[in-house]
């Protein structure tokens, strides 16, 4: 069965410092890999999408790893701001067009 | 550019109606996908339309259905509502498989 694991379930942090969250997936054949961030409230917003080939894309301060061997993925957040606070979400995509399976989330909190 | 819009953003429904929801893609977008939100499940995939034809379908049952438009305007109906169905129904456009998804604001549908 595909899965998408994603850790810590929660994490707070002081505004400033960074953080790395992680997603490992059992997904197969695998076709891409995705970082939402999502706003309490709010659809989610897409960050990143890597593809088998890519090992990292970043987006300002938001940078994703992909390791496809060992079939697992980090978000890391540098420098973060208090409009970070949002749930972070991880998808993989399955190969041959048979739908995408999500994670649960990272619940991210910035502290002042 | 207009983003992505849901219509209505909010209902309240009975079990055993029906309800259609309405999402309109990004111009030029020609990919729509469907995706329930819960608290306890999180975000699950329902189904992607490209081109008036379904392309991808979750792990739903048949009372969820979906069309798309010449416009590229797609249509989600969930016949004999029960309980559960109660969630945040989010729809996002994208310009291809692997492209970037914008998500609309969704809407929350309440079943009593």
């Amino acid at each position: 069965k595909n899965q998408v694991e994603q850790s810590p379930q929660s994490l707070i942090i002081l505004e400033g410092k960074n953080c790395t969250l992680q997603c490992n997936y059992t997904v197969s054949p695998f076709s891409n890999l995705r970082w939402y961030k999502q706003d309490t409230g709010r659809g989610p917003v897409s960050l990143t999408i890597m593809t088998f080939s890519e090992n990292t894309k970043s987006n300002g301060r938001y940078t994703a790893t992909l390791d496809a061997d060992t079939k697992q993925s980090s978000l890391h957040i540098t420098a973060s701001q208090l409009s970070d606070s949002a749930s972070y979400i991880c998808v993989v995509m399955e190969g041959g067009a048979d739908g995408l399976t999500f994670g649960k989330g990272t619940h991210l909190i910035i502290q002042p | 550019k207009a983003g992505v819009t849901q219509t209505p953003r909010y209902l309240i429904k009975t079990r055993g109606q029906q309800v259609t929801l309405s999402c309109s893609p990004i111009s030029g977008h020609r990919s729509v996908s469907w995706y329930q939100q819960t608290p306890g499940q999180g975000l699950q995939f329902l189904f992607e339309y490209f081109s008036e034809t379904q392309r991808n379908k979750g792990n739903f049952p048949g009372r969820f259905s979906g069309r798309q438009f010449s416009n590229s305007r797609s249509e989600m109906n969930v016949s004999t509502l029960e309980l559960g169905d109660s969630a945040l129904y989010l729809c996002a456009s994208s310009g291809g498989v692997v492209e970037t998804q914008y998500f609309g604001p969704g809407t929350r549908l309440l079943v009593l």
